[in-house]
């Protein structure tokens, strides 16, 4: 079964409003942590948020915002104000056991487009 | 946050040459490296982890004897590709691990093999 499931491979968005990228997961180890990362056409991986399996609050940071719903195993990356940098693709990630370091589960990535 | 630099950034070699690629965590001690490999709109695949002074931890179905990890110290990986073909060719990204949670990734190399 996939780790990581990103169900959306593009989305369109116009520039000022907010988008949500889904990402489900399957676990079942009880201490997980969830990452969301963007990748620009430049390659590089850039961090975006993270959410702990026991964090009691969504994770915010700035423009970014992880809807997390432990029972239903998602962690949506909602993000406010879209620009026009926005546009890349972003990738949804697990780690189990957060302490061990364990491997990273990777989805296969959302394609977001801002418009003008 | 902190950071991880890969070099070169960009390499075409000739099939049957050897490649290496540097991964380099510039302001903090990385005692796990991973390398992922990353083919054209596809997700991150891990290839390898590898643990400052011991061995790489392969994952199944990558050829350890092609691709040579070494981890000599807490700020330096190296990847090499050895007699490189074409199907090769990939995006490498490395990352290194500080601290609880926190997985820093280089900028990515890109292998061209002709």
């Amino acid at each position: 079964a996939q780790k990581i499931t990103q169900t959306q491979p593009g989305m369109f968005v116009q520039e000022k409003e907010a988008v949500t990228l889904d990402c489900t997961y399957d676990t079942s180890d009880p201490s997980y942590g969830l990452f969301w990362y963007k990748q620009p056409s430049s390659g590089e991986m850039i961090f975006l948020i993270y959410q702990g399996s026991y964090d009691q609050q969504n994770a915010t940071e700035g423009r970014y915002s992880l809807n997390f719903q432990k029972a239903r195993k998602s962690a949506n990356l909602v993000i406010s104000a879209s620009q026009l940098g926005d546009s890349a693709m972003y990738f949804c990630a697990m780690r189990e056991s957060p302490n061990t370091g364990n491997q990273f589960y990777f989805g296969t990535g959302t394609s977001l487009t801002v418009i003008p | 946050g902190a950071v991880v630099s890969q070099h070169p950034s960009w390499v075409i070699c000739k099939s049957g040459t050897s490649v290496k690629i540097e991964c380099r965590s510039l302001d903090f001690q990385a005692t796990t490296m991973f390398w992922y490999r990353q083919f054209p709109k596809q997700s991150l695949m891990l290839m390898a982890t590898s643990n400052e002074g011991s061995k790489a931890t392969y994952e199944q179905g990558v050829e350890k004897d092609k691709f040579l990890i070494n981890h000599a110290s807490l700020t330096l990986s190296t990847l090499t590709v050895t007699s490189a073909h074409p199907e090769d060719s990939s995006f490498y990204i490395c990352s290194g691990k500080r601290e609880y949670n926190e997985q820093y990734f280089g900028p990515g190399t890109r292998l061209t093999v002709t």
